[in-house]
């Protein structure tokens, strides 16, 4: 099947700094992609919908200043937590379709921790 | 909106036991359903899904049916083992369209041999 990977799978940083986190289709053109966000025994909030080239769309609630979505290419997109605190600790999981209907992949998550 | 609602865990049961965890449904047309399982530190794998009143998916010994008349997709496994300890998610979307999954909660499935 299809492979999603995320980078970094886990990482630590002190509060008030920026932490990036990567999101690749290995083996097929992802036009959307999806960033949610898990809390511990909780489900899958989705935070974000991303497609290839424009501006990502979030969900209520979630601060587009705060997690800035980039999705410059049709297997990469990006997730930027700026000015972390330790309230954003959180386990990241992305998700990629290659077209409308077509079935979600995805990553293996990133575990960030901020201190 | 869409909604799934599973049954709150955890569950644990011993090696051998018959699984059954619950999931209902609420969604304007015909939606397709998945259920997907997420091992401990990692990201979620579709483990079946069916897309259409009446389909059975099944996969690796666990089967769910689309059921319309009681909007539920409940998942079943005969004989559990300790390799499927894991949270199970219930999942819906609408085929065709560009939205995202929508999930249920999770269950947690313990299983001790």
């Amino acid at each position: 099947g299809a492979v999603v990977s995320q980078h970094p799978s886990w990482v630590i940083c002190k509060s008030g700094t920026s932490v990036k986190i990567e999101c690749r289709s290995l083996d097929f053109q992802a036009t959307t992609m999806f960033w949610y966000r898990q809390f511990p025994k909780q489900s899958l909030m989705l935070m974000a919908t991303s497609n290839e080239g424009s501006k990502a769309t979030y969900e209520q609630g979630v601060e587009k200043d705060k997690f800035l979505i980039n999705h410059a290419s049709l297997t990469l997109s990006t997730l930027t937590v700026t000015s972390a605190h330790p309230e954003d600790s959180s386990f990241y999981i992305c998700s990629a379709r290659a077209g409308q209907g077509a079935e979600q992949y995805f990553g293996p998550g990133t575990r960030l921790t901020v201190t | 909106g869409d909604s799934v609602t599973q049954m709150e865990g955890p569950v644990t049961l011993s090696e051998e036991a018959f699984l059954t965890i619950n999931c209902t449904y609420t969604a304007t047309g015909y939606p397709s359903l998945f259920w997907y399982v997420q091992y401990p530190g990692e990201g979620l794998q579709l483990l079946l899904k069916a897309t259409k009143a009446d389909d059975k998916g099944s996969n690796k010994g666990f089967e769910a049916t689309y059921r319309k008349e009681t909007t539920s997709f409940h998942l079943e496994k005969g004989s559990v083992q300790v390799s499927d300890s894991a949270v199970y998610f219930c999942a819906l979307n609408h085929r065709g369209g560009n939205t995202p999954l929508v999930f249920g909660k999770g269950t947690r499935l313990s299983v001790i041999a």
